[in-house]
């Protein structure tokens, strides 16, 4: 069955860097789009970032744009994001999810999150 | 910057009738957007109910409908059940790989 699987969470402090990953398994991972999606605890759903299947494209939230860099490793089945100068508002879950296109646009994998706390 | 409005919160007698609404706070959400729908419950990864406006996902009950009402996405839930209480977001498509969500709504059986 389809696994997604993230680590990398923990604390940082403001400024700092942190690199999140995710190890997919259980289908062909070179044939999906993968995104971040995050949430701040207690709060709503944020999609982050998104990179496609053969990593020729990616896209970013612009609360986050040139600060985070997504990236994938399709040898490893693997996508990562590493995230520099760190805020505290950059506290929260981080969700690594499958995208579906073509021809519908929806997330429709979900990893189980991994936390990432910005503090001092 | 693209909103996406959803009721912050609703809540539904056992065996009741809901429509939760997914709008953009400028515009008509249509099926070009490609709506859809997850449900979260605390703790746990949002699992996906609706994409494409109407499609339910895999092992969804079918007690779950997806629609276009007016200008906006819909999220119908016919003979709601105490496990339907949890989070509800809506997602839109806005192309080039560019998604946006929704705030979510907190939807109370009781």
């Amino acid at each position: 069955q389809v696994q997604l699987v993230e680590s990398g969470g923990g604390v940082v402090q403001p400024g700092r860097s942190l690199k999140l990953s995710c190890a997919a398994s259980g289908f062909t991972f070179s044939s999906y789009g993968m995104d971040w999606v995050r949430q701040v605890p207690g709060k709503g759903l944020e999609w982050v970032a998104v990179i496609w299947n053969d990593a020729s494209k990616k896209n970013y939230a612009d609360s986050v744009k040139g600060r985070f860099t997504i990236s994938r490793d399709n040898s490893k089945n693997t996508v990562s994001l590493q995230m520099n100068s760190l805020r505290p508002e950059d506290t929260a879950v981080y969700y690594c999810v499958r995208d579906f296109r073509h021809p519908a646009y929806f997330f429709d994998q979900w990893g189980q999150g991994t936390l990432v706390t910005v503090s001092s | 910057q693209t909103v996406v409005t959803q009721e912050p919160s609703f809540s539904v007698s056992p065996g009741g009738t809901i429509t939760l609404t997914c709008g953009l706070s400028s515009g008509s959400v249509s099926s070009s957007y490609y709506p859809s729908w997850y449900q979260q419950t605390p703790g746990q990864a949002p699992r996906t109910l609706i994409y494409s406006t109407t499609t339910r996902s895999s092992g969804v009950p079918d007690r779950f409908s997806g629609s276009i009402l007016g200008d906006k996405a819909a999220l119908t839930i016919t003979g709601a059940q105490a496990d339907d209480e949890s989070d509800y977001y809506c997602v839109l498509y806005l192309g080039s790989g560019s998604w946006v969500f929704g705030g979510g709504t907190r939807l109370t059986v009781l």
